[in-house]
């Protein structure tokens, strides 16, 4: 079975600094994909960054990188530089090669950005 | 181009209701998902479809819940006798194709309430 676990209901963070989003994970598939994506108050999922189980080196994209450590099955989310607009709930996801298309999702984490 | 569109926004019903919610993939995506997001609550998978046919539906709660995709492009999910339960938001995604390398895109979600 695919589980993800994600340990911080809530976290806050000051305006322009980085902040760290856990997410821990469980799966018995050799190959998979890990996922972030971004809901804010208006409700859609915004993806934000992939990262591949065999990708030798850690997924960036902008101001979005994924600290990716595979013996200890974590997948986090680091956000530099933060911004009020980054207010919003995170949900970490993964993907088994061998389990279709689906996503499994974490219960999510709603980071809050102080001016 | 657009996105993963939703109808309706928002739907109340009455229990024991039936209850159609439908959407529209993006162009040219082949692989199109349902999720319910209950309230604090990440994603949870019902069904996937991959051109016409569902590869996926072991997420479906119980038999009131069915979903067809008859042109391989919009997809229905059917709700039979609604329960108070049900109500969740009713999330749809697409994406190029099931494989895992493949992001999905998600529209803004149908808020089922059932009364």
């Amino acid at each position: 079975a695919q589980k993800i676990t994600q340990t911080q209901p809530g976290m806050f963070v000051q305006e322009k600094e980085a902040v760290t989003l856990d997410c821990t994970y469980d799966t018995s598939d050799p190959s998979y994909g890990l996922f972030w994506y971004k809901q804010p108050s208006s409700g859609e999922m915004i993806f934000l960054i992939y990262q591949g189980s065999y990708d030798q080196q850690n997924a960036t994209e902008g101001r979005y990188s994924l600290n990716f450590q595979k013996a200890r099955k974590s997948a986090n989310l680091v956000i530099s530089a933060s911004q009020l607009g980054d207010s919003a709930m995170y949900f970490c996801a993964m993907r088994g090669y061998n389990q279709g298309g689906k996503l499994i999702f974490g219960q999510g984490t709603e980071l809050s950005v102080k001016p | 181009g657009a996105g993963v569109s939703q109808t309706p926004s928002n739907k109340v019903t009455e229990k024991g209701k039936y209850v159609e919610l439908r959407c529209d993939p993006i162009s040219g995506h082949t692989a199109l998902y349902w999720y319910r997001q209950s309230l604090g609550q990440g994603p949870e998978f019902l069904i996937y479809f991959q051109g016409t046919g569902a590869a996926d539906d072991s997420g479906l709660p119980n038999d009131r819940f069915f979903a067809v995709r008859p042109e391989g492009s919009v997809s229905t999910l059917k709700i039979q006798r609604t329960e108070r339960g049900d109500s969740a938001v009713y999330l749809c995604a697409s994406s190029l194709d099931a494989g895992s390398v493949y992001e999905q895109y998600f529209g803004p979600g149908t808020r089922l309430t059932v009364t």
